[in-house]
């Protein structure tokens, strides 16, 4: 079974730039999430999606982050414009979505540095 | 909201020893708890997970991890460390909303391996 792809692995811009990540996860799963890890910290979720609606967004910002997931497969996430604080990687996830699994399979990420 | 925290966030063993890694846990409601790790350059993957079952949870690799609700706690072992095991690990709760998990991630504790 196909794990979750993500690309570009990395991206170096500079501020003010703009950038897009692609997200494809496992054939199937319902759910798909979008983390920002920054160096040194744990994941943090900028946004979820069921099927292609949005379920919580709350932490992302939206001023210069959006994502979008058509058809209820792929995603995309962009950053326009970017600023030095977004350099992070930037973790697609995808589950099941059934309420009792928990388990979310993730990308190998994408690398973004802003200089 | 629900959150974890990692106690330690560099923890030093030598090959052949115990591993503990402490993870204490706050939850309004009885919480799923979940145990990941990243390799370098690479994505989460989770070794365990407690829903709600039996409190000492088995994993993959010889980890282990118990639940106990009077420390509100889930700390991480495994009998004897191997080199391979030299890795970051996040001690995850989730949102059990029906059909909405998701995860709120501890900020990690990598752990390295003195031969």
């Amino acid at each position: 079974e196909a794990g979750v792809a993500q690309s570009p692995r990395y991206k170096i811009i500079e501020k003010r730039q703009s950038v897009a990540f692609w997200c494809n996860p496992i054939s199937g799963h319902a759910t798909l999430y979008w983390y920002q890890q920054i160096l040194g910290q744990g994941p943090k979720l900028l946004i979820q999606f069921q099927n292609n609606g949005v379920v919580d967004d709350s932490q992302l910002p939206k001023d210069r982050f959006s994502a979008e997931r058509l058809k209820g497969v792929d995603s995309t996430l962009k950053i326009q414009p970017a600023k030095l604080e977004d350099s992070a990687v930037y973790l697609c996830a995808s589950s099941l979505g059934a309420v009792n699994t928990g388990e979310l399979f993730f990308g190998e990420g994408s690398r973004l540095t802003v200089l | 909201a629900q959150s974890v925290t990692q106690l330690g966030s560099h923890v030093s063993v030598s090959e052949g020893a115990l591993v503990l890694l402490r993870c204490n846990y706050s939850s309004s409601v009885p919480p799923y708890l979940f145990w990941y790790v990243q390799y370098p350059n690479q994505g989460l993957q989770l070794l365990l997970k407690y829903t709600s079952a039996a409190t000492l949870v088995k994993g993959i690799n010889d980890f282990e991890a118990e639940f106990k609700k009077s420390e509100t706690s889930f700390h991480l072992t495994k009998p004897s460390a191997h080199m391979s095991d030299a890795a970051e690990y996040f001690c995850a709760v989730s949102d059990r909303g029906f059909g909405n998990e998701k995860l709120t991630f501890g900020t990690g504790t990598r752990l390295t391996i003195i031969p």
